[in-house]
């Protein structure tokens, strides 16, 4: 199995600032037959099921807010949050589709400083 | 309005068994796969299996930790999937979200039809606890 290893495991960010959440995988998920990263990010409130953010490392899922942005290649990604708003406090996966089966990052809680 | 509605999650003990269903609303179930995922109480995401679209022959896959314990089945003509647990183990203890992925990122790869597994629609949940 692809192994997703998401850091930190939990950040604090004053509101208006930058958060950055790094995704690893084990082993490439770039599938070179058509350049795409098979990567999504969801966002998971407390109490709620996750939601789509990105797909394809970098596609916004229409609704998501532009200051989400995610990024990378190959086995290193990121999802970057440009300027923290009190709603985006949750736990954000990283999850792989490239092979069966899925799998999911560890999560990073963000929080508010 | 585009909805996933989870159903049948229960107190069962260990070694017994539970059937969830997964209401779909709002899209063509038919052209899409359906997925389980479960998230234990504190816990992360972990995917439990999969049951494709017609497309791709109703194919289905299962997460290691439950291959053989749990069937996962479909009918379109009800817009609803199913997700069979037997021989429940302590550990099953979850909620258990069904989701769909994306049909919008399906592809045609040579002559396989491809159905990415990026999940944009998810269920409330419906907690399932596995205790005596």
């Amino acid at each position: 199995d692809i192994v997703m290893t998401q850091s930190p495991d939990s950040l604090a960010v004053s509101l208006g600032e930058r958060a950055t959440i790094n995704c690893k995988s084990s082993q490439s998920i770039l599938y070179s037959s058509n350049n795409k990263n098979y990567l999504t990010w969801y966002q998971q409130k407390p109490g709620q099921p996750p939601k789509l953010l990105i797909y394809w490392a970098s596609t916004r899922e229409s609704g998501v807010p532009d200051r989400f942005r995610g990024s990378g290649s190959g086995t290193d990604f990121t999802l970057t949050i440009s300027s923290l708003q009190a709603e985006d406090v949750a736990v954000y996966y990283c999850q792989q589709y490239y092979a069966t089966p899925p799998t999911f990052g560890g999560g990073t809680k963000v929080e508010i400083k | 309005e585009v909805q996933l509605v989870e159903s049948g999650g229960g107190l069962v003990q260990p070694g017994g068994s539970l059937k969830l269903s997964c209401a779909a609303f709002g899209f063509t179930f038919s052209g899409t796969g359906i997925q389980w995922v479960r998230q234990a109480s504190g816990k992360g995401l972990e995917w439990v299996g999969r049951i494709r679209s017609e497309t791709n022959t109703y194919a289905t896959a299962y997460g290691a930790s439950v291959q053989g314990r749990f069937t996962i089945s479909r009918d379109d003509s009800k817009n609803t999937a199913y997700l069979q647990m037997n021989s429940l183990k302590t550990e099953d203890t979850a909620v258990y979200y069904c989701t769909r992925h994306n049909p919008a990122l399906d592809y045609y790869d040579g002559g396989d039809y491809r159905e990415p597994d990026a999940f944009d629609i998810w269920g409330q949940g419906t907690m399932v606890t596995v205790s005596s």
